[in-house]
């Protein structure tokens, strides 16, 4: 099993720029997870899917993050437009049932400039 | 200037001996606690869970201990390896139906040889 997959792994643009994450989580599981780690704020989740649909997106800091999961097979994690504070590693993970373990991804590095 | 970020606990260990990370929460309707490793550079890895109608559980060479009177998780980690160095995070699901997890702020465990 390849594990959750996320790209790119690093992503350094300039502030107001758009930026796309991308996720793919591990086959079979039907709920994805982003999240972003900061050495200020730690680990915080961003959002949640269950079978594709949003269920808690009261982590996303505001209007300019949007998240979305076309198919059971890929979501993004959209920020636009971007800003310094925006720099952090940002996290995929998925779960195969509500209750089990999220498996993580490798993250994303952003670095705004 | 100095930037102000979370202070990381720090515990260092000699290798061969027994290690144990504390973790506190604070909400006591909490019914699921995960302990999970990050390397660095990694996303964080799932190393034990446990809920909360038990107060001990044990996996290969680690064991977590919740009390839940105090409101106290701790993972235990018995002869201790070189890859055991990490950041270690307990995180806590609040809130039942929902799988939002809540990490703590992390404690770096370095072992040393």
């Amino acid at each position: 099993d390849a594990g959750v997959i996320q790209s790119p792994r690093h992503e350094v643009t300039e502030m107001g720029q758009e930026v796309t994450l991308r996720c793919k989580p591990i086959s079979g599981h039907n709920s994805l997870f982003w999240y972003r780690q900061t050495m200020m704020r730690g680990l915080e989740l961003l959002i949640y899917f269950n079978n594709n649909v949003p269920i808690d997106d009261s982590g996303m800091p505001e209007d300019r993050f949007s998240a979305k999961m076309p198919n059971a097979s890929f979501s993004t994690l959209k920020i636009q437009p971007s800003e310094p504070r925006d720099s952090a590693v940002y996290f995929c993970a998925s779960s195969s049932a509500s209750g089990d373990e999220q498996f993580f991804g490798p993250g994303t590095r952003l670095t705004v400039l | 200037g100095e930037s102000v970020g979370l202070h990381l606990p720090t515990l260092s260990v000699q290798e061969g001996d027994n290690s144990i990370i504390n973790c506190a929460y604070s909400n006591s309707a909490s019914d699921y606690f995960i302990w999970y490793k990050q390397e660095s550079g990694k996303g964080p890895q799932f190393i034990i869970d446990i809920r909360s109608n038990m107060d001990k559980r044990q996996g290969q060479r680690v064991t977590v201990l919740l009390n839940k009177t105090v409101k106290h998780l701790s993972l235990q980690i018995a002869a201790t390896q070189p890859g055991d160095s990490a950041v270690y995070f307990c995180a806590e699901n609040r809130e039942r139906g929902n799988e939002k997890l809540t990490f703590g702020t992390g404690t770096r465990l370095t072992i040393i040889p």
